[in-house]
């Protein structure tokens, strides 16, 4: 019930092209979705969050889709660029501070 | 502003001692939660404290446990470590209250040996 299913586990994407990351979950109750950008040695930083009563949000390249009805959302990059390429986690969190992690997907953009 | 200080980055300890971290929110956030990282496991979430209350619990065994002070600041404490407690440890600030942004230190890396 609480957990967060990401996919791709890895993606690699040409400069210039659309990465999609999907995520799906089961608990209702969670009523914020942040995604989170990683690369080595460093901890995830937030990059673009959604609220469920938002179907939609876009921040320069980064886009989050909300389908609330099928428990999805999705982070799509536009215009990757090779200094995209990191680790992604989609989130979600219920009442209070407690964010449960989907597995991670590794972008890889190349040149 | 200043961001999220995890202190120390690397540590390696011996089976069976004991570790204590410590995390340095955002000025002004009053919530501090902890998360595991490991290859295996991904990100999973240990405890949250708010105004130095705990809030939130994951789970993990009692060997780990935390604290927070008057000025926010948090430790985690891991006692008896075990060669799988070796991981990435994430320290995350917010204001509190939920829907939140939470912003994360660098972490600290442990290895046990």
């Amino acid at each position: 019930q609480q957990q967060v299913k990401q996919s791709p586990q890895s993606l690699i994407v040409q400069k210039g092209g659309i990465s999609i990351i999907n995520c799906a979950y089961e608990n209702t109750a969670f009523d914020y979705f942040p995604w989170y950008q990683q690369f080595p040695g460093k901890g995830p930083a937030l990059l673009i969050a959604i609220r469920p009563d938002v179907s939609e949000k876009k921040e320069g390249r980064f886009t989050i889709s909300f389908n609330k009805s099928a428990k999805q959302f999705s982070l799509h990059i536009m215009d990757s660029q090779p200094g995209d390429s990191a680790t992604y986690f989609c989130a979600a969190e219920t009442s209070g501070s407690r964010l449960t992690f989907g597995e991670g997907t590794q972008l890889t953009v190349n040149p | 502003k200043a961001g999220v200080t995890q202190t120390p980055r690397y540590l390696i300890k011996t089976r069976g001692q004991q570790v204590t971290l410590s995390c340095s929110p955002i000025s002004g956030h009053r919530s501090v939660s902890w998360y595991q990282q490991t290859p295996g496991q991904g990100l999973q979430f240990l405890f949250e404290y708010f105004s130095e209350t705990q809030r939130n619990k994951g789970n993990f065994p009692g060997r780990f446990s935390g604290r927070q002070f008057s000025n926010s600041r948090s430790e985690m404490n891991v006692s008896t470590l075990e060669l799988g407690d070796s991981a990435l440890y994430l320290c995350a600030s917010s204001r509190g209250g939920g829907q939140n942004e939470a912003f994360f230190g660098q972490g600290t890396r442990l290895t046990v040996v």
